[in-house]
């Protein structure tokens, strides 16, 4: 049962517009939800994330939006750069306890 | 700060084997976390570590397991390898008190031939 979803493998977006990736989880315990971003031949590294209690949170590029009430989370990315080609993963988690997963959107920034 | 380390980052077996991995955390984390990636599935977490005692613990067989030391270095060890277990091996440290974000390391990369 995969609690956490990311139903699309793959986003081709053209340098400079918006790359919007999207998560869905069924579990509506979550209290936290993360995004990670993985670059080939390395780990997956922070990049932002927001409490249940707020509907949005953005820091610089990175805007992170979550409708509780769809179970839905969005991540918005502007403008986009080459450098944001990579694997982006969402995350959620209850109480602090572990992270469920999703199996990750490939993004890949076109010039 | 030097960041989660693990070794090796590449290793070949055969089916039956075992493997050990190693992975050091980040001076001051204790808690670490391990995790198998495969194409397509995610990271499907595989037990978490702190002080020495396994906290929590994902849906894996008893064939995968692992421990902790008191300098908070984690190694896993896969026994009687089956051709399914190659995948990406990666773990995590974070904070006691910040468990969501976790720090990982570059991966150890197994292939079971």
């Amino acid at each position: 049962d995969q609690q956490v979803k990311q139903n699309s493998p793959s986003l081709s977006v053209q340098e400079g517009r918006i790359s919007i990736l999207n998560c869905d989880y069924t579990n509506s315990m979550f209290d936290y939800f993360l995004w990670y971003k993985k670059y080939p031949a390395e780990g997956p590294t922070f990049l932002i994330s927001i409490s249940s209690i707020k509907d949005k949170n953005e820091d610089g590029r990175f805007t992170v939006f979550l409708n509780k009430s769809a179970k839905h989370l969005s991540l918005h990315i502007v403008p986009s750069q080459p450098g944001d080609s990579a694997v982006y993963f969402c995350a959620a988690t209850h109480n602090n306890y572990q992270l469920i997963w999703g199996a990750g959107t490939k993004l890949i920034i076109k010039p | 700060k030097a960041g989660v380390t693990q070794t090796p980052r590449y290793l070949i077996k055969t089916r039956g084997q075992q493997v050990t991995l190693s992975c050091s955390p980040i001076s001051g984390h204790r808690s670490v976390s391990w995790y198998q990636q495969t194409p397509g599935q995610g990271l499907q977490f595989l037990f978490e570590y702190f002080s020495e005692t396994q906290r929590n613990k994902g849906n894996f067989p008893g064939r995968f397991s692992g421990r902790q030391f008191s300098n908070s270095r984690s190694e896993m060890n896969v026994s009687t390898l089956e051709l399914g277990d190659s995948a990406l091996y990666l773990c995590a440290s974070s904070l006691p008190s910040a468990y969501n974000e976790q720090f990982f390391g570059p991966g150890t990369r197994l292939t079971v031939l």
